[in-house]
């Protein structure tokens, strides 16, 4: 079956600790999409990729990092430098038109 | 400053009862409007697209509407069942996004249905 795969589900983070989210989609999606969810605020956007080798700054990029080497891979680096990254993060993806956007099921991070 | 907003914050129902969850947005012009369900600790899952041209759409027991005029969208929930309980989301993709899908997110309806 085709869709998004992300691991882990839970993680967590000690301080000063680089840890990394996968999303993994098997829908041949050009592009892809890093969310982060926090209690009560609506799904903010972290890094999103429309082609391989190329990604673009979403609103909350400061202490993150992505990579996009593959169509099918797109990988979240949560940094030291992010200072609150205790959240629920959600990889998506969708076609060219962005008709259809799919969700992968989530990981959970935090700082322990 | 382009926003999504929603009511009410939380909802508690009865099984079998209906029930109405409002949208309003300031984006504009908007290319489409979307309600996806969340539940708890997973992925929101799509339940109604519609573009701005567009009145209604049905799925099963949900059925969205939309207001482009007064910049309000509604789902509306038939007979509730438990698995009802969920976070609602409304979402609005702003037209000439700059060639990608930059997405809008309500913070959500959080709706418990209870027996």
């Amino acid at each position: 079956d085709g869709g998004i795969t992300q691991s882990p589900k839970y993680l967590f983070r000690k301080e000063g600790q680089n840890v990394t989210l996968s999303c993994e989609q098997n829908l041949n999606h050009d592009a892809m999409y890093w969310y982060r969810q926090d209690p009560g605020q609506g799904l903010r956007l972290i890094y999103y990729s429309q082609i391989v080798n190329d990604f673009q700054k979403g609103d909350i990029a400061e202490g993150y990092s992505v990579s996009r080497e593959k169509k099918e891979s797109f990988p979240l680096t949560v940094t030291s430098a992010q200072k609150n990254p205790t959240a629920f993060y959600l990889c998506a993806s969708t076609t060219a038109s962005g008709n259809t956007i799919y969700f992968g099921e989530g990981s959970w991070l935090t700082v322990v | 400053k382009n926003q999504v907003e929603q009511s009410p914050q939380s909802l508690i129902i009865l099984e079998g009862k209906n029930c109405t969850l409002q949208c309003n947005y300031t984006v504009s012009p908007f290319s489409n409007l979307r309600w996806y369900k969340q539940d708890t600790g997973r992925g929101p899952v799509s339940l109604t697209i519609m573009t701005f041209s567009e009145n209604t759409k049905s799925n099963g027991r949900y059925t969205a509407t939309l207001d482009a005029d007064t910049k309000q969208s509604s789902l509306h929930i038939t007979a509730s069942q438990l698995s009802d309980s969920a976070s609602y989301i409304c979402v609005v993709s702003p037209m000439f996004s700059g060639g990608y899908n930059k997405l809008i997110f309500g913070a959500g309806t959080r709706l418990a249905v209870h027996p």
